[in-house]
């Protein structure tokens, strides 16, 4: 199936702990993205890359960090995690520009114990 | 910047009853606008979209008609359902722009 796929699904870790959540899609576009999603479903995008280069870097703690080893891979790698990371993770995918809407994953939960 | 608004709060009603769902926006150019849809548990699916003035958007009996003049986006549909239940939101991005902007969506509780 063409899609956006993300693992894992469900992510539980101690506080300090570093992790990391894969995403990979296989719909040929060129711009990948993480968005987190708060409790009250709120939206706010995090990254984004497009071939490989990082073209939007929101206000996000340095403890987050992307890598875009190709353009149909984006990771998210957390170092020294806190309960405020606590959220769903959401990847996505666009052919360039945008203009035709985002493919989104079906998110990450992580909680932050 | 480009920005979306959604009427605040959640959407309670009952089966077979009339939805409307609000969504403005502000945006700098000639926008695609999108409704997306939350299923509980899930993530975000592309529900329909517009990319000009006077388009609408249709897709699984729900409705939204890009209207330029009063910059908005509704959402309608005329009869909905319980497996309607879900949270939905408005978007938008200019082209060449592959910033995604959201509204805040909103809950949608369709009792039986």
């Amino acid at each position: 199936d063409t899609a956006v796929s993300q693992t894992p699904k469900y992510l539980v870790t101690q506080m300090g702990n570093d992790k990391s959540i894969k995403c990979e899609q296989n719909l040929g576009h060129d711009t990948m993205y993480w968005y987190k999603q708060d409790s009250k479903k709120f939206l706010k995008i995090m990254f984004s890359y497009n071939n490989k280069e990082l073209i939007i870097n929101e206000t996000v703690p340095n403890r987050f960090s992307p890598k875009s080893p190709d353009k149909a891979h984006l990771n998210l790698h957390i170092n020294s995690l806190e309960l405020g990371d606590s959220a769903v993770y959401f990847c996505a995918s666009s052919q360039v520009g945008g203009g035709y809407g985002y493919t989104f994953g079906s998110g990450t939960r992580l909680t932050v114990v | 910047g480009n920005s979306v608004t959604q009427m605040e709060g959640p959407v309670t009603l009952s089966e077979e009853a009339f939805l409307t769902i609000n969504c403005t926006y502000t945006a700098t150019g000639y926008p695609s606008l999108f409704w997306y849809v939350q299923y509980p548990g899930e993530g975000l699916q592309l529900l329909l979209k517009a990319t000009k003035a006077d388009d609408k958007g249709s897709n699984k009996g729900f409705e939204a008609t890009y209207r330029k003049e009063t910059t908005s986006f509704h959402l309608e549909k005329g009869s909905v359902q319980v497996s309607d239940s879900a949270v939905y939101f408005c978007a938008l991005s200019e082209y060449g722009n592959n910033r995604l902007a959201f509204g805040k969506g909103n809950q949608v509780v369709v009792i039986p």
